[in-house]
């Protein structure tokens, strides 16, 4: 069984430059996931796709976040002009709707330090 | 929005021990997960338990959705336990989840 998969784990950039994560989830799931945890705290809702469709992009925290999931299978997360205060860990979850029970899967998560 | 607050913020264990973590929420919720962050950062779900009680090997839960409260026990700890756990709801019908803050446990050998 293949779990959610996000690369990179780890990535280092300088302040204004562009990064992209990207997440492969659960093969059978239709719902992605993306959420933000910062240090000694819980993850923070960010956004989320069911298929194709992104149902909520209103937790973004700029307009310079952005999130696509283009043939419902991959996501990838941008965020535009990186400032320090976007170092946090970026996680991807999934899961798969069915008789109204709903359990998210996890990935990894992708650790973004901006110098 | 939905508030979700754990207590208590930390719990030191001896191995062996038996332990009690408790969540909070302040509306009535049609989805709650209980997580183990380990030590490496990876997020495993436990349970999905908007109401009633499972039980999955040493670990349970409970989840009184009219008290507005879910607790998780764990028995016999073990050192493996160790990391932090949270708790998270929400009020709709996806895992737009709220978070709580967490609980750091430490098991002792």
């Amino acid at each position: 069984d293949t779990g959610v998969s996000q690369n990179p784990r780890h990535k280092i950039t300088k302040r204004g430059q562009n990064v992209t994560f990207r997440c492969d989830p659960i093969s059978e799931h239709n719902r992605l996931y993306w959420y933000r945890q910062t240090l000694g705290q819980g993850p923070e809702f960010l956004t989320y796709f069911q298929n194709e469709a992104q149902l909520e992009k209103s937790r973004l925290l700029s307009d310079r976040f952005s999130a696509e999931r283009p043939k419902g299978s991959f996501s990838t997360l941008e965020i535009q002009r990186t400032e320090q205060g976007d170092s946090a860990m970026y996680l991807c979850a999934s899961s798969l709707i069915g008789q109204g029970v709903e359990k998210l899967f996890f990935g990894s998560g992708t650790q973004l330090s901006v110098l | 929005g939905i508030q979700v607050e754990q207590s208590p913020p930390d719990l030191i264990l001896q191995e062996g021990a038996n332990s009690t973590l408790r969540c909070n929420f302040s509306d009535s919720v049609n989805n709650l997960q209980w997580f183990h962050q380990n030590p490496w950062g990876q997020l495993i779900n436990l349970f999905y338990i908007p109401s009633g009680t499972k039980q999955n090997g040493r670990l349970s839960a409970t989840t009184v959705a009219t008290e507005r409260y879910s607790l998780l026990y764990i028995s016999s700890s073990q050192t493996t336990d160790s990391g932090v756990y949270f708790c998270a709801a929400s009020t709709g019908a996806n895992s737009k989840l709220t978070f709580g803050k967490g609980i750091t446990l430490s098991v002792r050998p």
